[in-house]
C-alpha cells in the first residue's frame, strides 16, 4: 500500500539554524500538508499546497516558514531560524481527490 | 470562535467492552466529520468519515454517529481489545478549509 515517507525520522539543531524536513507525499496525490505536534498537545495545521502554490497557512506558518515542491516527487517544510518553541513532530500529509488524510510517520524536531 | 471539543481524560475499559468516545463542536456548519487513530510517537491514520446527511457509519467493529443538532459525533468501539488502545482524534474542515483535530481522547483497553 503506498505511504507517506518522511524524512529525517529526528533532527536536533541549534537555536538560529535553518532546518528542511523533507516528505515524499503518495504518488497521484495532488494535495499536500504540514502539520505540527508540540508534545501532548493537538495536532495543529500549518500549511495546505496545491498546483504548486500555498492554498491555506495557519498563523503558525509565519515568515520564517516556507515550503516547496523542488520535483515532482519531494515537498519540503523550512524553518529558517529556529527557536526553541518550534521543538515538535511535524507531519506531513497528502490527500487524492477524497477528503481523506494520509500522514507520514513524522520528523521529531529538538531545537537546543 | 470555532471550537472541537474531546474529553482530554483517558478513557479506561475494560476488554470485550464497547467503548464510546465523543466531539463535540462549536461554531461549525461542517459537511463531514472525520476520526483517526493516533498511536505514541506516530502520524494519526484515518479510520471513518461521516457526512452531514449519514446519521450513522459502520466499519468492522468501529461505529460514528453523527448529530448535526447537537453539533455532537459518537465513536463506538465494540468489544474493544488491548490493541484498540491509542489516541482518538475527531476532525472537522474549518471556515478556512482547513481539515482541524481536536485534542484527543486516550483509549486504554485493559485485558
Amino acid at each position: 500500500e503506498p505511504e507517506v515517507t518522511q524524512t529525517p525520522s529526528h533532527q536536533v539543531t541549534q537555536m538560529g539554524q535553518e532546518v528542511i524536513l523533507r516528505c515524499v507525499p503518495i504518488s497521484n496525490h495532488l494535495y499536500f500538508y504540514w502539520y505540527r505536534q508540540i508534545l501532548g498537545q493537538k495536532v495543529e495545521f500549518l500549511v495546505s499546497f496545491y498546483n504548486n502554490e500555498i492554498s491555506e497557512k495557519s498563523e503558525i506558518f509565519d515568515d520564517q516558514f516556507s515550503v516547496e515542491r523542488p520535483d515532482g516527487s519531494n515537498f519540503t517544510l523550512k524553518i529558517r531560524s529556529t527557536k526553541l518553541e518550534d521543538s515538535a513532530m511535524y507531519f506531513c500529509a497528502s490527500r487524492g481527490g477524497l477528503e481523506t488524510l494520509y500522514f507520514g510517520p513524522g520528523t521529531r524536531l529538538l531545537v537546543l | 470562535s470555532q471550537k472541537i471539543e474531546q474529553n482530554s481524560e483517558a478513557l479506561n475499559i475494560q476488554e470485550g467492552k464497547t467503548a464510546t468516545l465523543t466531539c463535540n463542536y462549536t461554531n461549525y456548519s461542517p459537511a463531514y466529520l472525520q476520526w483517526y487513530r493516533q498511536d505514541p510517537g506516530r502520524g494519526p491514520v484515518f479510520l471513518l468519515l461521516i457526512r452531514e446527511n449519514e446519521k450513522e457509519k459502520r466499519k468492522e467493529r468501529l461505529k460514528v454517529t453523527f448529530d448535526t443538532t447537537l453539533k455532537q459525533s459518537l465513536f463506538h468501539i465494540t468489544a474493544s481489545q488491548p490493541a484498540d488502545s491509542a489516541t482518538y482524534l475527531c476532525a472537522l474542515r474549518d471556515a478556512g478549509n482547513m481539515l482541524t483535530f481536536g485534542g484527543g481522547t486516550r483509549l486504554m483497553v485493559k485485558p
